[in-house]
């Protein structure tokens, strides 16, 4: 079957540390990978996304890259802010369906 | 990026009733939309694929007669929970999918509390 698996958090860093949140999947066929953030109060937005194997998603200075030899979609970010404290979902999109299954989320807490 | 909105944001009611959730998305057109439940501190349950001039796809487990979904244009989807009882007390959330960017938008979320 199709699953997600996030590490658990919460993750609390100073700012400007560096973030890593792992995500593993299993699927059948070719999925596409995303990343999505919930800010406190707020509905998910995407963050980034790849669709097929090697390709680097990457915004506002996140970024993961889709490895299949691994199944990691890890998200990256060299310097966090406190203005990313925020819950993280890794999810993925079974390959011809249109239907996301999400990790269990990471709450990222980023101090002054 | 796109916006999907939702309404109400919060609602109560008493046990028994049934609640109606709107989804709409604002400036494009979607002939799917999606509908998740989310408990607290945990992640989003895809409880139905809701596809425009045809009936919604439910996912293992979802009662279809209790969450009952249409979607009558191609920006508008409901989701009605009838006869709620406090265990459908949750947070609902659904999603527009953009077919040409093959991109998912969700909404802000409706809070369903049932007493």
């Amino acid at each position: 079957g199709n699953s997600v698996t996030q590490m658990e958090g919460p993750v609390t860093l100073s700012e400007e540390a560096f973030l890593t949140i792992n995500c593993t999947y299993t699927a059948t066929g070719y999925p596409s990978l995303f990343w999505y953030v919930q800010y406190p109060g707020e509905g998910l937005q995407l963050l980034l996304k790849a669709t097929k194997a090697d390709d680097k998603g990457s915004n506002k200075g996140f970024e993961a890259t889709y490895r299949k030899e691994t199944t990691s979609f890890h998200l990256e970010k060299g310097s966090v802010q406190v203005s990313d404290s925020a819950v993280y979902f890794c999810a993925l999109s079974p390959g011809g369906y249109n239907k996301l299954i999400f990790g269990a989320g990471t709450r990222l807490a980023v101090h002054p | 990026g796109a916006v999907v909105s939702q309404h109400p944001s919060w609602v109560i009611c008493k046990s028994g009733t049934s609640v109606k959730i709107e989804c709409r998305s604002l400036d494009f057109q979607a002939t799917t939309m999606f509908w998740y439940r989310q408990f607290p501190k945990q992640s989003l349950m895809l409880m139905a694929t809701s596809n425009e001039g045809s009936k919604a796809t439910y996912e293992q487990g979802v009662e279809k007669d209790k969450f009952l979904i249409n979607h009558a244009s191609l920006t508008l989807s409901t989701l009605t929970v009838t006869s709620a009882h406090p265990e459908d007390s949750s947070f609902y959330i659904c999603s527009a999918l953009d077919s040409p960017t093959d991109t998912q938008y969700f909404g802000p979320g409706t809070r369903l509390t049932v007493l």
